[in-house]
């Protein structure tokens, strides 16, 4: 069964520096976002991307934060100059299949960011 | 008001219990339910949609009554590996916008 998958699944990083979390979506899908959830909190939705171009953002999804989808494949998120607040589980997500006209939304297995 | 609340737990149950969970949300124009579910520091996995007649799928039961906002799983015939956290999650913005996750309640299926 088709999944989505995310690398690395940690990443350690110091405050300031810049990192690039990567997702590759289920393939015949159309809609990709981004989640993150903080240890102990519920998932927050941060971004969905849509035709090549941000459909819909949350407040935590500041100037710091952005998202591409460099190749047919591939959807990331870069995080310019990581906060120590940024530390969290981050999940991509996919959906909408043309053939099924299913808008179930599909986790991939997150990567855990740790910012010192 | 939280936008999906849901009680915590846990829930402590032993194995071939039927158990109940609940959740209410706060926007009436939502569109679209689910029930998720999420082991330990795991990605969240769909169990199931949520339709207004309800639906069934094995052990597992959703009901949604939209008057009153509310959200339910019943799972029947406990099992060990159904520990987990349950997650009542809402999308009321369109077919494939956000969605919106409660805190969770957590499941805990004893011997």
């Amino acid at each position: 069964e088709p999944e989505v998958t995310q690398t690395p699944s940690h990443q350690v990083t110091q405050m300031g520096q810049e990192v690039i979390l990567r997702c590759v979506p289920i393939s015949n899908h159309l809609y990709f976002y981004w989640y993150r959830q903080i240890l102990g909190q519920k998932v927050e939705f941060l971004v969905s991307f849509y035709n090549n171009e941000i459909s819909e953002k949350s407040e935590i999804f500041d100037d710091q934060f952005s998202v591409e989808r460099p190749d047919g494949s591939n959807f990331t998120l870069k995080i310019r100059s990581t906060k120590l607040e940024d530390s969290a589980m981050y999940f991509c997500a996919s959906s909408v299949s043309q053939e099924k006209s299913s808008y179930e939304q599909y986790f991939g297995p997150g990567t855990r960011l740790t910012v010192t | 008001r939280k936008e999906v609340e849901q009680d915590p737990g846990p829930f402590n149950v032993p194995e071939g219990a039927t158990v109940a969970f609940n959740c209410t949300y706060s926007n009436s124009a939502s569109q679209s339910f689910f029930w998720y579910r999420q082991d330990c520091r795991k990605e969240p996995k769909l169990l199931m949609s949520v339709y207004s007649s309800g639906n069934e799928d094995g052990r597992f039961t959703a009901q949604l009554n939209r008057a009153s906002q509310y959200i339910s799983l019943l799972i029947r015939d406990s099992k060990l590996s159904d520990s987990a956290t349950y997650l009542c999650v809402v999308n009321w913005g369109g077919t494939a916008s956000k969605l919106t996750f409660g805190t969770g309640t957590r499941l805990q299926v004893t011997l």
